[in-house]
């Protein structure tokens, strides 16, 4: 088993939906957890960090953390043509044990 | 500010030829580190400096060298390159390795082909 699992996709939306990324984990050790966006041929950007269980909202995204569950998500809301790329979760603990998922390739339609 | 810069964009290599791909950050981060991205296994970890004058191998360090060449620079050397090192490389960088905080910060990558 991967120490991080996270759907391919591709995961095809309307533009306006709401969408739900997702990624889960098995090693405990893990205490914090990022979302990145990585646009075709360019590198990944931060777009969320957390450190708690729970949720942090930043504009139109919203990530949650279930560390019971070993289990997080990226929300975003009315999303648009501009939110197509790839997501990646990452997720370290408390030394530099960084792993990162394979990443969902999202495509929100016009 | 430029963040993270890597230098070149594209490479093509003949099996056994050498070569350095180079990475700059302008941000003062103390940890920079290499990964290689293939499709369908996300991003590896080859090398890291958590601060400068260390290295350490990452999940994937066989046939690569690194050198740690001051706070700003971190180079990534195939000595003999194989096929099996087509792959997109990325440098990034973060303030301190292991800190409450600690996030990184990507540039935009190396396409390098070995034939």
């Amino acid at each position: 088993q991967k120490e991080v699992e996270q759907d391919p996709g591709p995961l095809s939306v309307p533009e306006g939906a709401i969408v739900s990324l997702n990624c889960t984990y098995s090693n405990s050790a893990f205490q914090y957890f990022m979302w990145y966006r990585q646009y075709s041929r360019k590198g990944p950007e931060l777009l969320m960090y957390t450190y708690s269980s729970g949720n942090k909202e930043d504009g139109r995204f919203t990530a949650q953390v279930d560390k019971s569950s070993k289990y997080i998500s990226l929300f975003i809301r009315d999303s648009q043509p501009s939110d197509s790329a790839t997501y990646l979760c990452a997720m370290r603990d408390y030394g530099q044990n960084f792993v990162f998922g394979p990443g969902t390739r999202l495509s929100v339609l016009p | 500010n430029a963040g993270v810069t890597q230098t070149p964009k594209f490479q093509v290599l003949k099996t056994g030829q050498s070569m350095t791909l180079q990475c700059a950050q302008d941000m003062n981060h103390n940890s920079m580190y290499w990964y290689r991205q293939d499709p369908g296994m996300g991003l590896r970890l080859i090398y890291y400096s958590a601060s400068e004058g260390t290295t350490d191998k990452g999940e994937v360090p066989n046939g690569y060298n690194v050198s740690r060449l001051n706070k700003r620079e971190f180079s990534l050397r195939l000595e003999s390159a194989a096929p099996s090192q087509t792959s997109v490389y990325f440098c990034a960088s973060s303030l301190l390795a292991g800190g409450l905080t600690d996030t990184q910060y990507f540039g935009p990558g190396t396409r390098l082909t070995v034939l």
